[in-house]
């Protein structure tokens, strides 16, 4: 089974820090993301990334960056958390192709 | 115009009905269709995918494409209690899936 994990199940982080959301996937998938989901809004990408070293923007990429050193592990950087940041963080991998998209747990982020 | 429509619910179905669970979408390009189920609190979960047009059946559940309309549906036969969920459409487009914001079942016993 793919198995996508993500550090964190809950998190609470005071207005300003900068945070960290990691993510490991072990089924040798060449692409992964970052999506949040918030009541009627539904999942919104925040970036993707398709190799190594490589990332694309999202739909919602303000306020975040990402890191991708490794193929297994893709982190989402929140630079100075704010409130408005509060969500569902979840991450999801894929092969190459357009194939289907396996996510982790997700963790819920709440900002203080 | 949103990328993937759906109706938000809720769509409240008796147990043993067939539930019908629709969407839309605006890429004429997309190829690769689907659909996954998200219990309250917990991550979206695949259940069934769909490449070409006509129904693909996998158990209880039939995935519906027809590109020509742009449109994809999800059937579920005798629905169960357990099925009561929220039902989120994806397309795939440029290889990242796009979401439609969800449809939420409700199975009555």
């Amino acid at each position: 089974d793919v198995k996508v994990t993500q550090s964190s199940r809950y998190l609470v982080k005071r207005t300003g820090e900068k945070v960290f959301l990691e993510c490991v996937q072990d089924m040798d998938h060449e692409n992964m993301f970052w999506y949040r989901q918030d009541p009627g809004l539904g999942l919104r990408l925040i970036y993707f990334s398709y190799d190594v070293k490589m990332k694309e923007k999202g739909d919602i990429p303000e306020g975040y960056s990402v890191s991708r050193e490794k193929k297994e592990r893709f982190s989402l950087i929140l630079e100075s958390a704010s409130t408005n940041q509060t969500s569902m963080y979840l991450c999801a991998s894929s092969s190459f192709g357009d194939t289907e998209a396996f996510f982790g747990q997700g963790t819920r982020l709440t900002v203080v | 115009q949103k990328e993937v429509e759906q109706n938000s619910g809720p769509l409240s179905v008796p147990e043993g009905a067939i539930a019908s669970l629709n969407c839309t979408y605006s890429d004429r390009g997309s190829q690769s269709f689907f659909w996954y189920r998200q219990y309250s609190g917990k991550s979206p979960e695949l259940i069934m995918s769909i490449y070409s047009n006509g129904d693909k059946e996998d158990g209880r559940f039939t995935a519906q494409l027809n590109k020509a309309s742009q449109y994809v549906s999800l059937l579920i036969r005798d629905s169960q209690p357990s099925d009561s969920a929220t039902y989120l459409c994806a397309v795939n487009g440029f290889q990242k899936l796009v979401f439609g914001t969800g449809t939420r079942l409700l199975v009555s016993p």
